[in-house]
């Protein structure tokens, strides 16, 4: 569950499970989204965007949806492995801005 | 080829001295930006640059804190009189104009 401070959200799975992590945007003018993961002393890495013309979009292993009713995006993982695990960010932009907002990040945490 | 990257990957300072961090972007890449994160919080956005026009200056939380970007490549984070609170790991990402950003590993910024 959610915890306050310093913690981050947790989502802790087993390997193998699907994950689902949520985040709620902002900004109702957010037009492109992304979500980053981020390794421990690492960078953020995109996995994968979408635009508000789609509600759905499939890479490998993952999906996002969006909906933008209730501006609500989330990351699904399939068969989550344990090098999935790392904090996870999404990201909105609102159109003609290059510059993201960043969501407060989940800590994804697999167990083999 | 080459990510972007950042050096020192580690600095610690006292407080009230000046600090430089540095970052090589992708070749090619136009758009160069630079964040802050805390521990266990988001991305906060500090500057912007993208190509020859003037830079977006609107995250920078105090006027200790400067940016450069020297012929359209390697840009250089300055922080004035630093103070404990400036503590974190600050980010550069580089891209092209309107395409996911690649981020550096980052330099973790103690101020003692």
């Amino acid at each position: 569950g959610e915890s306050v401070g310093l913690h981050l959200p947790t989502l802790s799975v087993q390997e193998g499970d699907n994950s689902i992590i949520n985040c709620a945007y902002s900004n109702s003018a957010s037009d492109y989204f992304i979500w980053y993961k981020q390794e421990s002393g690492k960078g953020p890495q995109f996995i994968i965007d979408i635009r508000s013309n789609m509600d759905k979009r499939q890479g490998q292993r993952v999906t996002v949806l969006l909906n933008k009713t209730v501006k609500h995006l989330s990351l699904q993982i399939a068969a989550t492995q344990p090098g999935d695990s790392a904090v996870y960010f999404c990201a909105e932009i609102s159109g003609g801005s290059y510059i993201p907002t960043f969501g407060r990040g989940t800590s994804l945490i697999v167990h083999p | 080829g080459a990510g972007v990257s950042q050096s020192p990957s580690n600095k610690v300072t006292e407080k009230g001295k000046d600090v430089e961090l540095r970052c090589d972007p992708i070749s090619g890449h136009t758009a160069l930006y630079w964040y802050r994160q805390s521990l266990g919080q988001g991305l906060e956005f500090l500057i912007y640059f993208q190509g020859n026009s003037a830079p977006d200056k609107s995250g920078l939380p105090s006027d200790r804190f400067s940016a450069e970007r020297t012929g359209g490549s390697v840009s250089t984070l300055t922080i004035q009189r630093t103070q404990q609170e400036d503590s974190a790991v600050y980010l550069c990402a580089s891209s092209l104009i309107g395409d996911e950003q690649y981020f550096g590993p980052g330099t973790r910024l103690t101020v003692t």
